[in-house]
């Protein structure tokens, strides 16, 4: 069965510290994967998301992923963050079909 | 920028009650979802809806829940009798390409406190 693991349920960084979110999937086939960030209170919203090509993505707010199929991960970073990068961040994977399956999410927070 | 709009933002209820939570997806998007989130766990997937139909659907979404869309606009989820276990962030998403291969677009959430 396909799911997603984010085992860090949550990350504390330094303003201005690189960030890295970890991310492992299992999928039989090529998945299409995503990464949500969710602020409070608020709904979901993309960051970026790997179909095929280039394994190395860029995305929205200086974030970027890379898609390793040998290691089934799709790991978040982000050179220096930000504070107001404080948020639930949740890596997914399109499982084919008409769903989207979601990881339990990894909280960041950030100090100054 | 569209946007996908959800209401109520919060509703409580008490247990047995029926609860309609209700969307607005986008307007040129085809594909609906509802995703449900118990405070502090995973976003949880319910249902997908295409073509006027469930197209697909999670072990959690049993005969208590129902969706539809009345008429070109509007989403919704009926919870014909609430459990206490029913308390969570409901979430309605849409794409424009199908399944697990497009971009979702979230609404901000329906809260749903069950007493």
């Amino acid at each position: 069965a396909q799911s997603v693991t984010q085992p860090d349920i949550h990350i504390t960084v330094s303003e201005g510290a690189s960030l890295e979110l970890r991310c492992n999937y299992s999928y039989g086939a090529t998945p299409y994967l995503f990464w949500y960030v969710q602020s409070p209170g608020q709904g979901l919203q993309l960051l970026l998301k790997y179909f095929s090509g280039d394994t190395l993505v860029q995305g929205i707010k200086g974030f970027e992923a890379e898609f390793k199929r040998s290691q089934s991960s799709f790991n978040l970073r982000k050179p220096s963050v930000h504070w107001s990068d404080a948020a639930e961040y949740f890596c997914a994977v399109g499982a084919g079909g008409f769903k989207t399956i979601f990881g339990a999410g990894t909280r960041l927070f950030v100090k100054a | 920028e569209p946007e996908v709009t959800q209401t109520p933002s919060h509703q409580v209820t008490q247990m047995g009650q029926e609860v309609i939570l209700r969307c607005v997806p986008i307007s040129n998007h085809l594909y609906f979802y509802w995703y449900r989130q118990i405070l502090g766990q995973k976003v949880e997937f319910l249902v997908s809806f295409y073509n006027n139909e469930i197209s697909e659907k999670s072990e959690i979404f049993d005969d208590q829940f129902s969706v539809e869309r009345p008429d070109g606009s509007n989403f919704t989820l009926k919870i014909r009798s609430t459990k206490l276990e029913d308390s969570a962030m409901y979430f309605c998403a849409s794409s424009g390409g199908g399944g697990g291969t497009g971009e979702l677009f979230f609404g901000e959430g329906s809260r749903l406190t069950v007493l």
